[in-house]
């Protein structure tokens, strides 16, 4: 089945631990996307990848690093969270002249 | 940079007609997509528009005119289940597009 898996689905942790959120696409897809999505203010784009070994700011990048080593996976790194990090995160996943974009589950994260 | 607006809420009644406008003001622009999402769950794809115009998929129809920088979704014979946000996409020079605020649409009896 085709399909965009995030990993957790839900996190609480504490400020400044490290975490990692995992997003992974079996479609073959070279675009890859991270967004954050709170009340009141929408999806925001946190990083996005056109290919691996090629990512680039989004909207909100502060507090967050990504990496693209393989195609089909983006994890998302926290590394020191802080509680207005607590958010619903997306990942999303669209092929090269694609114009339909497929997003995980989500991850709700909550940092205390 | 992107400014998308759309209206916060609508409400409707089951059976009848609703248009959610979508205005953007985009530096580029390679198209705009309309998701519905409904609460607690991942956006999934309605439409993609990208020359001026309505396209129709059954229930749903989505319409863009590039010079005004405008968009409607119009979703027919309203049911229960239509109860969602509706989030308008664009996408300027960069690839991956940015949403707007979405609205939020309570379909009641």
């Amino acid at each position: 089945e085709a399909q965009v898996t995030q990993n957790p689905r839900y996190l609480i942790t504490v400020t400044g631990k490290k975490l990692t959120v995992t997003c992974s696409q079996n479609m073959n897809h070279e675009y890859m996307s991270w967004y954050r999505q709170d009340p009141g203010l929408g999806l925001r784009q946190i990083y996005y990848s056109m290919n691996v070994e090629v990512t680039d700011k989004g909207d909100v990048p502060e507090g967050y690093k990504v990496s693209r080593k393989e195609k089909r996976n983006f994890p998302l790194i926290l590394e020191s969270p802080s509680p207005n990090q607590t958010s619903l995160y997306f990942c999303a996943s669209s092929s090269t002249g694609g114009n339909e974009q497929f997003f995980g589950p989500g991850t709700r994260l909550t940092v205390l | 940079g992107q400014n998308i607006d759309q209206p916060t809420e609508m409400t409707a009644t089951e059976g009848a007609i609703v248009q959610i406008n979508c205005t953007y003001q985009t530096s580029g622009f390679n198209g705009l997509f309309w998701y519905q999402q409904h609460a607690g769950e991942a956006p999934t794809f309605l439409s993609y528009n990208v020359l001026d115009g309505l396209e129709e998929k059954g229930r749903f129809s989505s319409f863009l005119s590039r010079s005004k920088g405008y968009s409607y979704l119009l979703l027919k014979e309203l049911q229960m289940k239509d109860s969602a946000s509706y989030l308008c996409a664009v996408r300027g020079g960069s690839y991956i597009p940015t949403f707007g605020r979405g609205t939020s649409l309570i379909v009641h009896p």
